[in-house]
């Protein structure tokens, strides 16, 4: 049973294009969070949600909007696709929202290739 | 930018030795935590480590934490072949509200 899941795995796709991706924890977690990842593998967090309310939005362009249907959800969208915008995508989700941070559980995964 | 830094930037090690890396992070601290990601894989969380906490054990895994250099140090014992990974240190401000930095990771490789 996977515990955080993304899909797609891969994902190439021309510039200029609208994409999405999507994310599911089964773990009864409330706080969500996405993840980019460079190609020199430096981790920056994006954006994290608690029950469905944005917590955390960090500098990320506003091409990148993220959406909770539900806190077992987290999608982000990406419109207008860059060359710069190719790395690994990682949603991650944890049980609560603390003062701190607690331990985050990852997924998989998303490979984005923009051409 | 960066709170976490890791080093050494790579490690190469013969199974059966121990591998140890360090992590250097530069404001005050709730926690901090170590992952694990093997190639092509998500992180996998190992042992977080609380600033009132000088020392922790998991398994082959000692973590250490030093506030007062802003350091800690991952050590794996008896090192095998399929601890081949990048190793992540990333650290919780106080008040950061789930919000970790990463560093850029130890690359370590065991070989057989």
């Amino acid at each position: 049973d996977t515990a955080v899941s993304q899909t797609p795995k891969y994902l190439v796709t021309q510039m200029g294009n609208d994409k999405s991706i999507k994310c599911e924890q089964n773990l009864g977690h409330d706080t969500m969070y996405w993840y980019k990842q460079d190609s020199k593998k430096f981790l920056k967090i994006m954006f994290s949600y608690n029950n469905k309310e944005l917590i955390i939005n960090e500098t990320v362009p506003n091409r990148f909007s993220p959406k909770s249907p539900d806190k077992a959800h987290l999608n982000l969208h990406i419109n207008s696709l860059e060359l710069g915008d190719s790395a690994v995508y990682f949603c991650a989700s944890s049980q609560a929202l603390s003062g701190g941070a607690e331990t985050q559980y990852f997924g998989p995964g998303t490979r984005l290739l923009v051409l | 930018s960066q709170q976490g830094e890791e080093d050494p930037q790579a490690l190469s090690i013969q199974e059966g030795e121990n591998a140890t890396m360090n992590c250097s992070y530069k404001t005050s601290i709730n926690n901090l935590q170590w992952y694990r990601q093997n190639s092509g894989r998500g992180l996998v969380h190992l042992i977080l480590i609380r600033s009132n906490e000088r020392e922790k054990h998991s398994g082959r895994l000692r973590v250490t934490l030093d506030t007062s250099k802003k350091s800690s140090s991952l050590l794996i014992t008896a090192s095998r072949a399929a601890d081949t990974a990048s190793y992540f240190c990333a650290t919780a401000a106080v008040g950061s509200w789930g919000k970790l930095q990463f560093g850029a990771g130890t690359q370590v490789v065991v070989t057989p």
